[in-house]
């Protein structure tokens, strides 16, 4: 059974600071690798996406990835209270015909 | 209309009841997708639509029916549910069957009584 696994939090952080979400997968062929936010009661929005081992950045987004230890990441540079919402990691798999793996989420929480 | 819409938003139906449950895609994607969202579950894949052609079916039990008649439009037909059924149910479309950038919509929150 292919998974991805999250904390499901809450993660808390305060206004500002750097938060950091973690994803953990467990097919070692997945290739392709998603970052999904999902605020209350409204639908999962693609954030970020990743490909290759090391950092992607888009603004205050850094996506990483270690296919190696099989762990993606995501970091929030100066968390704003609008970033509370659930975090959604995604896996491409192969075999999976195309089709997303998802993690449970986390949740994260910005304090002002 | 934008994106991905749903209908209803919201559905609470009895066991014995048959409702549907409408998607429609204003993006001119090829591929379709249902998606079942459980607490504390992560989005279960129901069904894959690509060109009208359904591609894949998770082991879902027969009580749900998807329908694709065009690929702009989809439906999941629902009869005699049971109570874990209850759950938010995404539709979502991509450009193509395989294309990881789903783009989904507001979902139904359905409550089987």
């Amino acid at each position: 059974q292919k998974e991805v696994e999250q904390n499901s939090g809450p993660l808390s952080v305060p206004e500002g600071a750097i938060a950091s979400l973690n994803c953990t997968y467990s097919d070692r062929g997945s290739q392709s690798f998603f970052w999904y936010r999902q605020y209350s009661g409204k639908s999962p929005e693609l954030i970020m996406s990743i490909y290759s081992n090391g950092d992607k950045e888009d603004g205050r987004f850094t996506a990483q990835l270690n296919k190696a230890s099989q762990y993606v990441s995501l970091l929030i540079r100066d968390s704003q209270p609008s970033d509370s919402a659930t975090y959604l990691c995604a896996v491409n798999t192969p075999g999976s015909q195309g089709n997303l793996i998802f993690g449970k989420g986390t949740k994260l929480s910005v304090k002002p | 209309e934008t994106g991905v819409t749903q209908t209803p938003r919201h559905l609470v139906m009895g066991m014995t009841n048959k409702k549907s449950l409408k998607c429609e895609q204003h993006l001119g994607h090829n591929a379709m997708y249902w998606y079942k969202q459980s607490a504390k579950k992560p989005l279960e894949l129901m069904f894959v639509y690509s060109l009208e052609e359904r591609v894949e079916n998770n082991s879902v039990p027969s009580r749900f029916s998807p329908e694709c008649p065009n690929s702009s439009h989809l439906f999941l037909h629902l009869h005699t549910l049971q109570p874990e059924d209850s759950a938010l149910y995404l539709c979502a479309s991509s450009q193509g069957q395989g294309n990881e950038k789903l783009f989904f919509g507001s979902g139904t929150q359905l409550s089987v009584l």
